[in-house]
């Protein structure tokens, strides 16, 4: 069965400053990777995703990610943090399906950003 | 194109009453997805539905839960003899159902129970 792990449940970065956020998962094959935002009261935007290819996935918001195999690893990370990147950050890992697509997709807990100016 | 839409957003009941929660997913969609969500926690897949079909039910989704989608388009979810700990927000998604499979969210409905 497939699990993920965000180690951080907490950041607090200042408005201009990088962003990295963690992400682990385990899945028995090359899994579909997801990185969705919630902002309060709001349901799940996908801010990008990876299936194949390119490592590099750039997303909206300024957003991207690296899919790294060896590390199963996949963390968001944004240059420059604006005060409007507030939220709640949930990786997540879908099975793949051997028909094509996914099936199941499987959230981290979530990681809680907070913006100081 | 609209997006995912939940109805209702929130809702209140006490203790032992039978609530029904209703998803539309984006037309076209013939995969659709209910999630449950707890405070502090993220999604939880609760069940999947292939067009009219439910392909996968979570061992969350206990005799209580019951959730239908009987013309392949909208989607019900109903809770009988609700209890606390069923207190969530209900998450619907829905996705194409070919290629790359982007689940796609709507806002949620909000569940208290008394």
């Amino acid at each position: 069965a497939q699990s993920v792990t965000q180690p951080d449940i907490h950041i607090t970065v200042s408005e201009g400053a990088s962003l990295e956020l963690r992400c682990n998962y385990s899945y028995g094959a090359t899994p579909y990777l997801f990185w969705y935002v919630q902002s309060p009261g709001q349901g799940l935007q996908l801010l990008l995703k990876y299936f194949s290819g390119d490592t590099l996935v750039q997303g909206i918001k300024g957003f991207e990610a690296e899919f790294k195999r060896s590390q199963s690893s996949f963390n968001l990370r944004k240059p420059s943090v604006h005060w409007s990147d507030a939220a709640e950050y949930f990786c997540a890992v879908g099975a793949k399906l051997n028909s094509g697509g996914y099936q199941k997709v499987t959230f981290g807990i979530g990681t809680k950003l907070q913006v100081i100016p | 194109d609209t997006g995912v839409s939940q109805n209702p957003r929130h809702k209140i009941t006490k203790r032992g009453q039978n609530v029904t929660f209703r998803c539309d997913p984006i037309s076209e969609h013939n995969r659709l997805y209910w999630y449950r969500q707890t405070l502090g926690q993220g999604p939880e897949f609760l069940t999947y539905f292939q067009n009219e079909a439910q392909l996968e039910k979570s061992r969350l989704l206990s005799d209580r839960f019951s959730a239908e989608r009987p013309k392949g388009s909208f989607s019900t979810l109903e809770i009988q003899r609700t209890e606390q700990g069923d207190s969530a927000m209900y998450l619907c998604a829905s996705s194409l159902g070919s290629g790359s499979d982007t689940q796609y969210f709507g806002p949620g409905t909000r569940l208290t129970v008394l």
